[in-house]
């Protein structure tokens, strides 16, 4: 148990449809991440928050939607999605005063486009 | 910018047998290194970090990784492996001196343990 909750774990959708992806944390963290994770592909970065404000958008498509309501919670909200979007989506947390300190992973929401 | 090389994509090594898995990285600044695993429908954990001081970092599960500034690398390493360490693992690497304080990941190494 990390301390970083996402759900839901599995999701099938349609290209068509809307869905949306919930992180939460409790460790008084102020900075929250999206990451991708493709099979034999690199681990991408997608979005960075920082106190509630955006300060990364790694070139993620407009389908890809974050919300940052509170310091603990991160959405993305998808839509349109296509195929290729299928992955591991983890979400991430870490204390931005210190540089030095790790991030704290979710167990991530394994998502497939049909 | 900084980026990390882990040149083998998968390390299969029967139980009980030392392994070792490679990371290097390119900075032109000092930078901090961690190493993460990830177990099968996991997230990622931190299995340890250098930060300064020795260059022989200790971490959980038997793990140990040491710095080589001059080689530029963080190698990781067991002397004896479980099964139980069948993972991915993942190098990364920070800006020391302030910046960027989002990790550059390496493509992480598949750590294949045999009975």
């Amino acid at each position: 148990e990390t301390g970083v909750t996402q759900t839901p774990r599995h999701l099938v959708m349609g290209m068509t449809n809307k869905k949306s992806l919930k992180c939460e944390q409790h460790l008084g963290h102020n900075a929250m991440y999206w990451y991708k994770q493709s099979a034999k592909k690199p681990l991408e970065l997608m979005f960075v928050y920082n106190f509630k404000e955006q300060t990364e958008n790694n070139s993620v498509p407009s389908r890809f939607s974050p919300e940052c309501p509170n310091s603990s919670h991160l959405f993305l909200h998808l839509h349109t999605l296509q195929p290729e979007d299928s992955a591991l989506y983890l979400c991430a947390s870490s204390s931005r005063d210190r540089v030095s300190e790790k991030l704290f992973f979710g167990s991530g929401t394994q998502l497939s486009v049909l | 910018a900084q980026s990390v090389t882990q040149l083998d994509s998968q390390v299969p090594v029967f139980e009980e047998a030392p392994v070792e898995l490679r990371c290097n990285y390119s900075s032109s600044v000092s930078v901090y290194l961690f190493w993460y695993v990830q177990y099968p429908n996991q997230g990622l954990q931190l299995l340890l970090k250098y930060l300064s001081g020795s260059t022989l970092v200790k971490g959980i599960n038997g793990f140990e990784a040491e710095f080589n500034k001059s080689q530029t690398s963080f190698h990781l390493r067991k002397p004896s492996v479980h099964i139980s360490d069948t993972a991915e693992y993942f190098c990364a690497v920070t800006r020391s001196g302030g910046g960027s304080y989002i990790p550059t990941f390496g493509r992480g190494t598949s750590l294949i343990v045999h009975p």
